[in-house]
């Protein structure tokens, strides 16, 4: 069953700008994890947050978490066209349970 | 390159064939995993290998049929597939535990024809 649900589902933004998704989920998690996808090829994994956490970053990428909210943000800060790709969320420890995803667009 | 190969990376069958696809992991993990991807619908977990044992069958079709020889190599067994089993199957590894991230193959893209 699907665990994840990004929101957006589509987002299209200028080189520069800021990007963010937004991932609801439905049970209680021990971490919560973000990957990125290009067009038809593997996911790449980006971050994990663990449950115990609310912030976390990387390089350009800073993730939130509000367990209370079940909720999870990924925000990709001063975006680039190599950024264009799916970003997906995924809960469930070693039987990784993905939402969605939502297809970012960054425009030269 | 994530360390997990997926051959081959394209195949068009037909529905009375039975073709197989292949994936290996030089990580070292204990883990594999088979997913599919369908257009418009979220990843879907199909089987998950935890030191050569099957540990989750996710209600998949028996005309998949999946074998984990080693720890580092996992087929998907193909036969009678149907038009809608196109999809994009991806593989996965991963170290086990309820905190480690797992890769992912490039994919293999499957035309049922």
């Amino acid at each position: 069953s699907q665990q994840g649900e990004e929101d957006p589902q589509a987002l299209s933004i200028q080189e520069g700008e800021n990007a963010t998704m937004n991932c609801s989920y439905k049970t209680s998690i021990n971490n919560l994890q973000w990957y990125r996808q290009n067009s038809g090829r593997g996911l790449v994994h980006l971050i994990l947050i663990r449950s115990n956490e609310r912030e976390k970053h990387s390089g350009r990428l800073r993730v939130t978490l509000d367990t209370s909210k079940k909720s999870s943000s990924l925000l990709i800060t001063a975006s680039r066209a190599a950024d264009t790709a799916s970003y997906f969320c995924a809960t469930g420890g070693n039987m990784l349970t993905f939402g969605g995803g939502t297809r970012l667009m960054v425009k030269p | 390159e994530t360390g997990v190969t997926q051959t081959p990376r394209h195949l068009v069958m037909g529905m009375t064939n039975k073709k197989s696809l292949k994936c290996e992991q030089h990580l070292g993990h204990n883990a594999m995993y088979w997913y599919k991807q369908s257009a418009k619908k979220p990843l879907e977990l199909m089987f998950v290998y935890n030191f050569k044992e099957q540990t989750e069958n996710n209600s998949v079709p028996s005309r998949f049929s999946p074998e984990c020889p080693n720890s580092s190599h996992l087929f998907l067994h193909l036969h009678t597939l149907q038009p809608e089993d196109s999809a994009l199957y991806l593989c996965a590894s991963s170290q086990g535990g309820p905190n480690t991230e797992a890769f992912f193959g490039q994919g293999t893209r499957l035309t049922v024809v």
